[in-house]
């Protein structure tokens, strides 16, 4: 059964202060891993997705990263506005299906 | 803008009702799902369908239905709703895989409370 595990639960930073989230997954075949950003009472928005290990994409502060069995989202220098929670989801296998994890809950304060 | 709309924001019912919720997608897309999110558990999948007239259970179909006459509808039934039922759900579109461009799009959500 594939499954998704992403920590921490829940993160605080201070303005400016750089941190990464982590994301482990196992999937048979991977074929796609995915980050989205949510923010509260809205559905998720895409941000990335990697499909081979060494792979590594960057959106503003953001840069995701994956390895064989984990992606991490770097935040570097993070503002107030980055406060949200960040999905990770994997594909494996066949057909359309994504295994989201529970997501980190990020805050960034002043 | 692309859109993924579902057709309320919040819902409430009483336990036995029958429930319907809308989406409508306008990107023209093949795929579409429905999936529900709770605290600590996550976004799961309830039914996805590849086309007009196809569906396919997810991990927790029991209890739900859906249908899709049209390629940019798709509607989730709760049969007889009940108090396990009360959660957010989400329509989501996407392209194939394989066609790039896969990533799904989300509507704003329903969230729906069963008493």
């Amino acid at each position: 059964e594939d499954q998704v595990t992403q920590s921490p639960e829940a993160l605080r930073l201070q303005e400016g202060e750089s941190s990464s989230l982590n994301c482990s997954y196992t999937v048979s075949g991977l074929r796609g891993l995915f980050w989205y950003r949510q923010d509260p009472g809205k559905g998720p928005e895409f941000l990335f997705t990697l499909y081979s290990a060494g792979e590594e994409k960057e959106k503003e502060r953001l840069k995701a990263t994956l390895t064989k069995k984990e992606s991490f989202l770097h935040i570097t220098a993070p503002k107030p506005e980055d406060s949200a929670t960040y999905l990770c989801a994997a594909r494996g296998g066949t057909a359309s299906k994504l295994t989201f994890g529970t997501g980190t809950r990020l805050q960034v304060t002043l | 803008d692309v859109k993924v709309t579902q057709s309320s924001r919040y819902l409430v019912k009483r336990t036995g009702e029958k429930v319907f919720l809308e989406c409508v997608q306008d990107m023209d897309h093949e795929n579409m799902f429905w999936y529900r999110q709770d605290p600590g558990l996550g976004l799961r999948l309830i039914y996805f369908s590849y086309d007009v007239k196809m569906k396919e259970k997810g991990d927790i179909p029991e209890g739900y239905s859906v249908s899709r006459e049209k390629k940019e509808r798709f509607s989730l039934i709760l049969e007889s709703a009940s108090t396990n039922q009360t959660s957010m759900y989400l329509c989501a579109s996407s392209n194939p895989p394989g066609q790039g461009n896969e990533k799904l799009f989300f509507g704003s959500g329903t969230q729906l409370s069963v008493l």
